[in-house]
């Protein structure tokens, strides 16, 4: 069965530091592969997604994330957070029929 | 953009009856899906809605304990039937418009059964 699994719980930063959290996938085939993010109060959106093509992928508000099909990997990058950034991040893998598996899910939180 | 709608969004419920929470979407979608988040946990697929047929469950879900509807292209319910305190969770509906491969949320139900 599919599984993703994001290492960081908890995540706590200052503003105007770097930020990567870590996503990794269980799943031999063929994926697509999304980030989303929940901010206080807010429902679920989408952030970024990766289908194919190019594997480092640009998302909003300055989010990127890179595809390493050798690591199953699918991290998340910002080179500066904001507070505004304060929010809880899912990763999610799509293999099929467009059942979406979601990973455990990171708080960020980042003082001002 | 398309605007989901679920209710409610929020209730507390007894122990033993049934809540139906509602999606709407005010345009058509190809798909919809209705998820759980437990206390502290991820986003758990419990079943696809398919209009006009019974919906497609996953392991561990079943009709009887949360009957889905889907009579149309805009429109869902899920009822959580004989509720216990462990069905205290965030229930959600997702979208798909359209032939994209993107699932687009509703803003959840929070149900807590005393």
């Amino acid at each position: 069965a599919q599984s993703v699994s994001q290492h960081n719980h908890h995540v706590i930063l200052s503003e105007a530091a770097s930020l990567e959290l870590g996503c990794n996938y269980s799943y031999g085939g063929t994926v697509n592969l999304f980030w989303y993010v929940q901010y206080p109060g807010q429902h679920l959106q989408l952030l970024l997604k990766y289908f194919s093509g190019d594997p480092l992928v640009k998302g909003i508000k300055g989010f990127e994330a890179e595809f390493i099909k050798s690591k199953f990997s699918f991290n998340l990058r910002k080179p500066s957070v904001q507070w505004s950034d304060t929010a809880e991040y899912f990763c999610a893998v799509n293999a099929g029929f467009q059942k979406l598996v979601f990973g455990t899910g990171t708080r960020l939180l980042v003082s001002p | 953009s398309a605007v989901i709608s679920q209710k409610p969004s929020r209730d507390i419920c007894q122990r033993g009856t049934s809540l139906t929470i509602q999606c709407q979407v005010d345009s058509q979608v190809t798909m919809m899906f209705w998820y759980r988040q437990q206390p502290g946990q991820s986003l758990t697929l419990i079943a696809t809605a398919n209009q006009g047929s019974e919906a497609t469950y996953e392991s561990g879900f079943v009709i009887d304990k949360f009957p889905i509807s889907r009579p149309n292209l805009t429109f869902s319910t899920l009822t959580v039937s004989n509720m216990s305190p462990e069905d205290s969770s965030i229930y959600l509906c997702s979208v798909v418009f359209g032939g994209e491969n993107i699932q687009y949320f509703g803003a959840g139900t929070r149900l807590s059964v005393l």
